[in-house]
């Protein structure tokens, strides 16, 4: 089954504990992005990739690394999480023609 | 740069009565238009998408939507509610742009509330 596969599902971690989301797709998709949701903004791009060694900043990039060392991954970094952070945290691949796939989200709390 | 305007961000309809969702865009290039759904504790679900031709777009679950360039909207409709289709809807724009990052850009979301 054609899928993005992130993990965890649900974090909960402390100020200042770096942590990774994992972000998988098997569709051999060259484009990767990662989003935030929040309450009454929507989602905002965080971070995208080309392809594979290809990042770049999306419009909220502050606090968060990504890597795109192979193809099929595209893991997100929060070195020095911060409460702010707190948010619902969605990965995306794109084939020719506008396909998105969307991940299931990963709810983050940061205490 | 892209955004979009989804006017509503509560919606609540009477099941089997008839569902307009808006949703207006500014772009200064062509655009792609989506739609995607939000079910409770759940990823995005597309819903449709407009990226040429007939402006009058059929998706999935009998939702359908009308782009119209005048005036830059890209409103979805239903004719009839079901309960199941209480959710979060979210309209996104896409489209050429420099260096390759044709991002969707969303609006903020119409929660849509089906009455019994």
């Amino acid at each position: 089954e054609a899928q993005v596969t992130q993990n965890p599902r649900y974090l909960i971690t402390v100020t200042g504990k770096k942590l990774t989301v994992t972000c998988s797709q098997n569709m051999n998709h060259e484009y990767m992005s990662w989003y935030r949701q929040d309450p009454g903004l929507g989602l905002r791009q965080i971070y995208y990739s080309m392809n594979v060694e290809v990042t770049d900043k999306g419009d909220v990039p502050e606090g968060y690394k990504v890597s795109r060392k192979e193809k099929r991954n595209f893991p997100l970094i929060l070195e020095s999480p911060s409460p702010n952070q707190t948010s619902l945290y969605f990965c995306a691949s794109r084939t020719l023609g506008y396909g998105y796939t969307f991940g299931s989200g990963t709810r983050l709390t940061v205490v | 740069a892209q955004s979009v305007t989804q006017l509503d961000s509560q919606v609540p309809v009477f099941e089997e009565a008839p569902v307009e969702l808006r949703c207006n865009y500014s772009s200064s290039v062509s655009v792609y238009l989506f739609w995607y759904v939000q079910y409770p504790n759940q990823g995005l679900q597309l819903l449709l998408k407009y990226l040429s031709g007939s402006t009058l777009v059929k998706g999935i679950n009998g939702f359908e939507a009308e782009f119209n360039k005048s005036q830059t909207s890209f409103h979805l409709r239903k004719p009839s509610v079901h309960i199941s289709d209480t959710a979060e809807y979210f309209c996104a724009v896409s489209g050429p742009s420099n260096f390759g990052n044709e991002k969707l850009t969303f609006g903020t979301g119409t929660r849509l509330t089906i009455i019994p």
